[in-house]
């Protein structure tokens, strides 16, 4: 079965560089979720898109920006790139419009930034 | 945020050792979510409970929903040196701008062979 698909999985960029992340979510799923997790950490909400809208909108710091597409995969981007940037950062789907409940992540993009 | 409670934080046991590890919150939570993550790799959904009081087994795994949906429980048996990893618990909160789910701060175990 196809699974949430993240691009790219490694990124490496200096200070005040901008990056963009892609996911790709299970075909159907409605609704995407980012996390950015750091060392040692549990991931931590970033923002979600149900139907291509902002659902909800969690510590996204202000550089960063993300949309959801008319194809429904979601791209995360990061301008001004801070040393504390540096983390994975998950996309999840899942299908809220048949009130499944449950998140299903990719393999995430490790982002490090110089 | 929500905050969930995950202990413990860190277990080294001997293969062939059963596991316990739990999740507790002061929020009531529709779902509890039980994910393992590998290193470098995106969590993966182990079990997923529904109901207050629900019981329910992957394999050996075993995990509880608790009845005041404020807390689960999740079970290991007789472990093999594969079940390393990081386990996460999710709490899963239905709002008025959506679903919200929360994750707990992980338990690492180690298994010796």
């Amino acid at each position: 079965a196809a699974g949430v698909i993240q691009s790219p999985r490694h990124l490496i960029k200096e200070k005040r560089e901008t990056a963009t992340l892609k996911c790709y979510p299970i075909p159907r799923h409605d609704t995407v979720y980012w996390y950015q997790q750091g060392p040692g950490q549990d991931p931590q909400f970033l923002i979600s898109f149900y139907e291509k809208m902002q659902s909800d909108k969690g510590s996204i710091p202000d550089r960063f920006s993300a949309q959801q597409f008319s194809d429904y995969h979601s791209e995360l981007n990061m301008s001004s790139l801070e040393l504390g940037d540096s983390a994975l950062y998950f996309c999840a789907s899942s299908l809220e419009g048949a009130g499944a409940n449950v998140l299903t992540f990719g393999a995430g993009s490790r982002l490090t930034v110089l | 945020g929500q905050q969930l409670n995950q202990s413990p934080q860190s277990m080294f046991i001997q293969e062939g050792e059963d596991v316990s590890m739990n999740c507790t919150s002061s929020s009531i939570f529709n779902t509890w979510l039980w994910y393992k993550q590998d290193p470098g790799e995106g969590p993966v959904l182990l079990i997923a409970l529904y109901k207050a009081g629900e019981l329910t087994s992957n394999g050996r795994l075993t995990a509880q929903f608790g009845i005041t949906r404020k807390d689960s429980f999740l079970n290991i048996s007789a472990s093999i040196p594969s079940d390393v990893g990081i386990y996460f618990c999710a709490g899963q909160l239905i709002s008025g701008t959506g679903n919200q789910f929360y994750f707990g701060t992980g338990t690492s175990l180690t298994v010796i062979p």
